[in-house]
């Protein structure tokens, strides 16, 4: 069964600096990987996706890597916003289209 | 396209009243799928759709739980003699196939 784990679970920084979030998983047999955002009692809205082929894909100041053989996926947020206060979630899909979420790591950028 | 929309957004129930939920996918999206989550955790998968077909239910779906797909549409997901451990927000997501998946703004469930 797959399980997703992201640390740290919360994280503080003040604006202007990189946000670092780590996703590891414990089964290489994903179809892709999907990072979201989640705003306080809202919905998720997609951020990136990275097939199961790619190494990495960008977005804007977001950009997303993904290492299969390791089980571990990084989100780099450039020059951080508080704007960018939320909860990111990383969810690996399987042959079915299931996602499996981790918990989550929620983020806090001071101005 | 507005995107993937829930109703009702909030529900209040007594405890063993039935409740259902609606959601309205992208219009060309043909899986349509339903997580639950509880505060703190992030989603869980409940069951999908392709078309009208529903291919996987989760253990988590008892027998209190159905969901259905009719036409490949819109689908709607009920829960029947509702129990306090039931509240959560209850999320809908469409995709093509097996591409990214987008998700509505939810349905938060509070069973009293």
């Amino acid at each position: 069964k797959q399980e997703v784990t992201q640390i740290p679970a919360a994280l503080s920084v003040p604006e202007g600096e990189n946000l670092v979030l780590n996703c590891s998983f414990t089964d290489s047999a994903i179809y892709n990987l999907q990072w979201f955002r989640q705003d306080p009692g809202k919905g998720l809205t997609s951020l990136l996706l990275i097939q199961s082929s790619q190494r990495e894909q960008t977005s804007g100041r977001l950009n997303a890597s993904l290492d299969k053989s390791s089980g571990r996926s990084t989100l780099y947020i450039a020059a951080s916003q508080p704007g960018d206060s939320a909860t990111y979630l990383c969810a690996s899909t399987d042959s079915w289209g299931k996602l499996q979420f981790g918990a989550g790591t929620q983020v806090v950028v001071t101005p | 396209d507005t995107g993937v929309s829930q109703d009702p957004r909030h529900k209040i129930t007594k405890r063993g009243q039935n409740v259902t939920f609606r959601c309205d996918p992208i219009s060309e999206h043909n899986r349509l799928y339903w997580y639950r989550q509880t505060l703190g955790q992030g989603p869980e998968f409940l069951t999908y759709f392709q078309n009208e077909a529903q291919l996987e239910k989760s253990r988590l779906l008892s027998d209190r739980f159905s969901a259905e797909r009719p036409k490949g549409s819109f689908s709607t997901l009920e829960i029947q003699r509702t129990e306090q451990g039931d509240s959560a927000m209850y999320l809908c997501a469409s995709s093509s196939n097996l591409d990214e998946q987008y998700f509505g703004p939810g349905t938060r469930l509070t069973v009293t």
